[in-house]
């Protein structure tokens, strides 16, 4: 079936410093979806990209969707403490009325005060 | 506009039990997804109701069920409940995704 590689698994970054984590996959997707998941909660959803080469940011948080249509990546920058939580990727090939998600395991983030 | 509900927040069942956790989608949202959430896993699709029909299921043994309301709210039935099923089940609304909070189910 098809899979996410999402990395890293975990990261311990010093408040300030950016992030970065991509999610890769050996299929190709036509929607790539970054949620957060604080705990005892269920994911939120960040941002959305619809398209091939996409950008788009969401205060300080930017993700793309890759050329190839097979990865994405997400990063924030100037880390604050409440950034902590788990990070996943999503990905689906939307069309002829299948809708399904696929996800990656998540990149656990921690931020040092 | 409500969000997606889920109820309980918390269950503890007995290996053997049978477990029950309901789902009510955001308002005008006809579709739910089901998701097992257990630890160090990430998240792994259960079941996708759309319309009141089953639309497609995961990789997960026939004592997962379910079902889907005329009023799109969503019923998963876990039969013959064992250690490995505690995880949280998260219900979500819409094929992109909007999550409730989740229902922690605890085997002993």
């Amino acid at each position: 079936g098809q899979q996410l590689n999402q990395s890293p698994q975990s990261m311990f970054i010093q408040e300030g410093e950016d992030v970065s984590m991509n999610c890769t996959s050996s299929s190709i997707f036509n929607t790539w979806l970054w949620y957060k998941q604080e705990p005892g909660e269920g994911p939120v959803l960040l941002i959305a990209l619809y398209k091939a080469g996409e950008l788009t940011s969401n205060g300080r948080l930017t993700a793309q969707f890759g050329i190839t249509r097979k990865d994405s990546f997400l990063n924030i920058s100037a880390s604050i403490p409440s950034d902590v939580g788990i990070y996943f990727c999503g990905a689906a090939y939307s069309g002829a009325g299948s809708y399904q998600l696929t996800f990656g395991k998540g990149t656990k983030l921690s931020v040092i005060p | 506009e409500a969000g997606v509900t889920q109820s309980p927040t918390h269950l503890i069942k007995t290996r053997g039990q049978q477990a029950t956790l309901r789902c009510s989608p955001i308002s005008g949202h006809t579709s739910v997804y089901w998701y097992q959430q257990a630890l160090g896993l990430g998240l792994q699709f259960l079941l996708w109701y759309d319309e009141g029909e089953e639309r497609n299921r995961g990789n997960f043994p026939p004592r997962f069920s379910g079902r889907q309301f005329p009023n799109y709210s969503s019923e998963l039935n876990v039969n013959a409940l064992e250690l490995e099923d505690s995880a949280l089940y998260l219900c979500a609304s819409s094929w992109m995704a909007f999550f409730g909070q989740g229902t922690r189910l605890t085997v002993v």
